[in-house]
């Protein structure tokens, strides 16, 4: 069964970078088949997507955060990570991974980063 | 970039009752389209994908419709545990664009 979890600091200050990573198991990152990506949704608000990776590198960022966001993969550990520079208290919010075609069938259980000083 | 639009914000049905939910894309997707359930503290679920084909596991009730611009979800008969947030997301531009709408709660009446 696959299974999908986030893990990393639950407390960023502003203007400093948020590094999470997400652990796969029970399926390899190195499927040809799927996209692995980041998702987030501030408390009481919609979901938006951060961006993905393939497992040879490629990457797609949310045009919108592009200038501050970093996708990279680890198909040694069999994990990826997400890196969100210059942070302010608009980035609080729950930050799912997930994996991709082009809908997502397979979630994370979510970890909540709040940005406060 | 595609914006997605859902209304109405909040539906107010009765257990038992139909609830048919829209979704609009400002332009054609054709049937990339998705639909997501969330309950509070839980991820999303995917129900519908390709604007009509359920998911796996995905009860009967919940059935999508449309092409284009338009999208419908509707479920049947609500029960008990469909009283959730509902998204739907489009995929035209897939990889390199993933959008939401920003989602409609159906809540008890």
């Amino acid at each position: 069964q696959l299974q999908l979890q986030e893990s990393g600091p639950g407390l960023v200050k502003p203007s400093e970078t948020l590094s999470l990573t997400c652990t796969v198991s029970g399926g390899s990152i190195s499927s040809s088949s799927y996209y692995w990506g980041w998702i987030r949704q501030p408390p009481g608000k919609g979901l938006e997507w951060i961006g993905s990776i393939y497992y040879s590198g490629s990457t797609y960022y949310n045009p919108s955060l592009k200038s501050r966001v970093t996708i990279s993969v680890d198909t040694s550990k069999n994990q990826f990570s997400l890196k969100l520079s210059s942070v302010t208290a608009a980035d609080t919010a729950v930050y799912y991974c997930a994996r991709q075609k082009s809908t997502v069938a397979f979630w994370g259980q979510g970890t909540l980063v709040t940005v406060s000083s | 970039e595609i914006v997605m639009t859902q209304s109405p914000a909040t539906l107010s049905v009765s257990p038992g009752e139909r609830a048919t939910l829209s979704c609009r894309a400002s332009q054609s997707v054709s049937s990339n389209l998705a639909w997501y359930q969330q309950k509070p503290g839980q991820a999303p679920r995917l129900l519908i994908y390709g604007a009509s084909t359920r998911a796996t596991g995905i009860p009967a009730r919940f059935s999508g419709s449309g092409s284009g611009t338009e999208f419908t979800l509707t479920i049947s008969s609500l029960q008990s545990e469909d009283f959730a947030v509902y998204y739907c997301q489009q995929y035209n531009n897939w990889p390199g664009e993933f959008t939401f709408g920003p989602g409609t709660k159906v809540d008890i009446k």
